[in-house]
């Protein structure tokens, strides 16, 4: 069955760097574009950034723009999200997400990042 | 930015009620909606896409309808298990996709 299983969460400091990875097994992973998404805690869904199947084009949030870059590797069915200058408002938990579609049909269980001072 | 309101934001309904959360766009985004289901600690799960679309392995009871910019959640018969938070997302170009603000559907 589909799995997607993130990776790389847990406690930074402010201003420091944090590299997160997506899993993919049980779907044709270079076939799909994915996303990262996170919610902050009791908070809502929050789009952060989106890669093409074949990682030729890439767009991120204003909220992360120059300081988070997605990408992936096909050959080892994994995504990834490279984080710097960490800020408290990037506390969540991030979500990789696999679209067919303009949609998000795949979620994994989600990492959490908590960036403290 | 196009941004998304949900209505309303929590809702208090029984098992086998009917209910429906409303997600309107600040500009006409064509059928661009889809509705997600989370339950706490877990993932958001697709349930319609395209405004209409129901997702393979969802209820027959949850259905969705709408498009420019007035959309509707409706499910026919509540069951237990649909108490949850729910989220609709505009995916109308160019980017970014943006997600309304919940509604938590909690058991009177």
């Amino acid at each position: 069955q589909v799995q997607l299983v993130e990776s790389g969460g847990g406690v930074v400091q402010f201003g420091r760097s944090l590299r997160l990875s997506c899993a993919a097994s049980g779907f044709t992973f270079s076939s799909y574009a994915m996303h990262w998404v996170r919610q902050a805690p009791g908070k809502g869904l929050e789009w952060v950034a989106v890669i093409s199947h074949d990682g030729s084009n890439k767009h991120n949030a204003d909220s992360v723009k120059g300081r988070f870059t997605i990408s992936r590797d096909n050959s080892q069915n994994t995504l990834y999200l490279q984080m710097n200058s960490l800020r408290a408002e990037d506390s969540a938990v991030y979500y990789c997400a696999g679209s067919s579609g303009n949609y998000f049909d795949y979620w994994g269980q989600g990492t959490l990042v908590t960036v403290s001072s | 930015d196009i941004q998304v309101t949900q209505s309303p934001s929590s809702l208090s309904a029984s098992v086998g009620d009917r209910v429906t959360i409303t997600c309107r766009a600040s500009q006409s985004i064509s059928s661009s909606l889809n509705w997600y289901q989370q339950k706490p600690g877990k993932a958001p799960k697709l349930l319609i896409y395209a405004a209409s679309s129901l997702q393979s392995g969802v209820p027959s009871r949850f259905s969705g309808s709408g498009s420019g910019t007035d959309f509707t959640l409706t499910i026919s018969s509540l069951e237990p298990e649909d108490f949850a938070t729910y989220y609709c997302q505009q995916s109308y170009s160019p980017l970014p996709y943006t997600f309304g603000q919940g509604t938590m559907l909690e058991i009177k």
